[in-house]
């Protein structure tokens, strides 16, 4: 059974770096998926950070790609998420996920997702 | 605002019917059979009930379905029941830069 559980601090003071890191367990991080992350605030809507490939190729939301990076680790079997410059408008919940196929177009058709976590931008 | 439009809220009966709406562009839904559909209840991540259009994963009930006619992709729920009540949301990959786009969310109330 493949399970995601997401890793990082609750609080981060604003225009500092929000960094979070994904566990993957049942499954190996390079056996072919996509793993993403996406964020949902307060009583709002989901949206999609980005997605990485495990030979390192990456995909951002626009509206975030000059603020985001995401890695892979595959020695640990992990991926991780870092967004800088943070503001109150990106605390949100934030998970990390796996698809349920190989497919490029179908990266958001996600079966696996981490329990989330909260992380909230305060001073 | 979401690339992906979707009605704020519907309600039902137990045992009636209901259908959401996912309203997008020839970019994303009416260009590609990529559409998935996501139940939610609180403080729980999402679960995926739709993938490509019209498939129902292992596990989901036959209760839901899936179609898309032109840009606007649908999600049906027959059979209502109180434990269908939640947030739901579609998503798409997209031929614009923004690549994968989820809609705003529906919540369902089961009266």
């Amino acid at each position: 059974q493949v399970q995601l559980q997401e890793s990082g601090p609750g609080l981060v003071k604003p225009s500092e770096t929000l960094s979070l890191t994904c566990a993957v367990s049942g499954d190996s991080i390079s056996s072919g998926y996509y793993w993403g992350w996406i964020r949902q605030p307060p009583g709002k809507g989901l949206e999609w950070i980005g997605t990485i490939y495990h030979s390192g190729s990456t995909y951002y939301n626009p509206s975030l790609k000059s603020r985001v990076t995401i890695s892979v680790d595959t020695s640990k079997n992990q991926f991780s998420l870092k967004l800088n410059s943070v503001t109150a408008a990106d605390t949100a919940v934030y998970y990390c996920a796996r698809p349920r196929g190989k497919t490029y177009y179908d990266i958001l058709a996600i079966d696996y997702w981490g329990q989330g976590t909260l992380v909230t931008v305060s001073s | 605002q979401s690339a992906l439009t979707q009605p704020a809220s519907v309600s039902g009966s137990p045992g009636q019917s209901i259908t959401i709406s996912c309203t997008g562009t020839s970019s994303d839904v009416g260009g590609y059979n990529f559409v998935s559909w996501y139940q939610q209840h609180p403080g729980k991540a999402p679960k995926l009930m739709i993938y490509e259009v019209s498939n129902r994963p292992s596990g989901v009930s036959n209760r839901f379905s899936g179609s898309k006619s032109g840009n606007t992709a649908s999600l049906t729920i027959s059979g209502l029941q109180a434990e269908d009540e939640g947030d739901y949301y579609c998503s798409s990959y997209t031929s614009s830069s923004t690549l994968w786009v989820f809609g705003g969310g529906t919540k369902l109330t089961v009266l």
